[in-house]
């Protein structure tokens, strides 16, 4: 069935640092891709999405591009912030609308 | 517009217990479903609607039932509470092909539940 592999964490940085978190699926069709992020004690945001092949989400300054000749969804930030510190996770949607979501990263940013 | 809730925001419960978690949103969302979120596995389905009078299972739904009487809302019933489903619950919804939007959901703030 459909899966969603992420890197693990956590994943520590310096305030200011160049942020990477990477995230491949596996599907039988054409899944849209979704990063999620979940704050402490709080429930899960949309962060951003790609619907198609090449399509690149964007939003606070995350970035990440649906490559589907390597079935990966990187998620990418050129300048993270204390305020990021948080809990990412990558999912993907079939056509049926259920999410099917990866194991989630902890990111970790010190002043 | 409140967007999606979730009552309570934390239970504790003896095993053999039940209760009803409750989740509502105002978005006139078609689909509403249920996620577990347990450490290291992020969160899994555990039932689904896509309309009022229609549900089904995900991934995980034994012990759970579920009924989608209005468009509102979406409870989620624990029959007999075992310590295996102490985790935090999340209730979503999504727009629909009436939305006009693809497959976005919009989550709850959860549900701590405690299973002793």
């Amino acid at each position: 069935g459909d899966s969603v592999t992420q890197m693990e964490g956590p994943v520590t940085l310096s305030e200011e640092a160049f942020l990477t978190i990477n995230c491949t699926y596996t599907a039988t069709g054409y899944p849209s891709l979704f990063w999620y992020v979940q704050y402490p004690g709080e429930g899960l945001q949309l962060l951003l999405k790609a619907t198609k092949a090449d399509d690149k989400g964007s939003n606070k300054g995350f970035e990440a591009t649906y490559r589907k000749e390597t079935t990966s969804f990187h998620l990418e930030k050129g300048s993270v912030q204390v305020s990021d510190s948080a809990v990412y996770f990558c999912a993907l949607s079939d056509s049926s609308y259920k999410l099917i979501f990866g194991s989630g990263t902890r990111l970790l940013v010190r002043p | 517009n409140a967007g999606v809730t979730q009552t309570p925001k934390f239970q504790v419960l003896k095993t053999g217990q039940s209760m009803t978690l409750q989740c509502a949103q105002d978005m006139n969302h078609e689909y509403m479903s249920w996620y577990r979120q347990d450490p290291g596995m992020g969160l899994r389905l555990i039932h689904y609607s896509v309309g009022a009078g229609i549900t089904d299972q995900g991934e995980v739904p034994n012990g759970y039932n579920v009924s989608r009487s209005t468009t509102e809302d979406f409870p989620l019933r624990l029959l007999s509470a075992a310590p295996s489903q102490t985790s935090v619950y999340f209730c979503a919804s999504a727009p629909g092909l009436a939305g006009g939007r693809t497959d976005t959901q919009y989550f709850g703030p959860g549900t701590r539940l405690t299973v002793l």
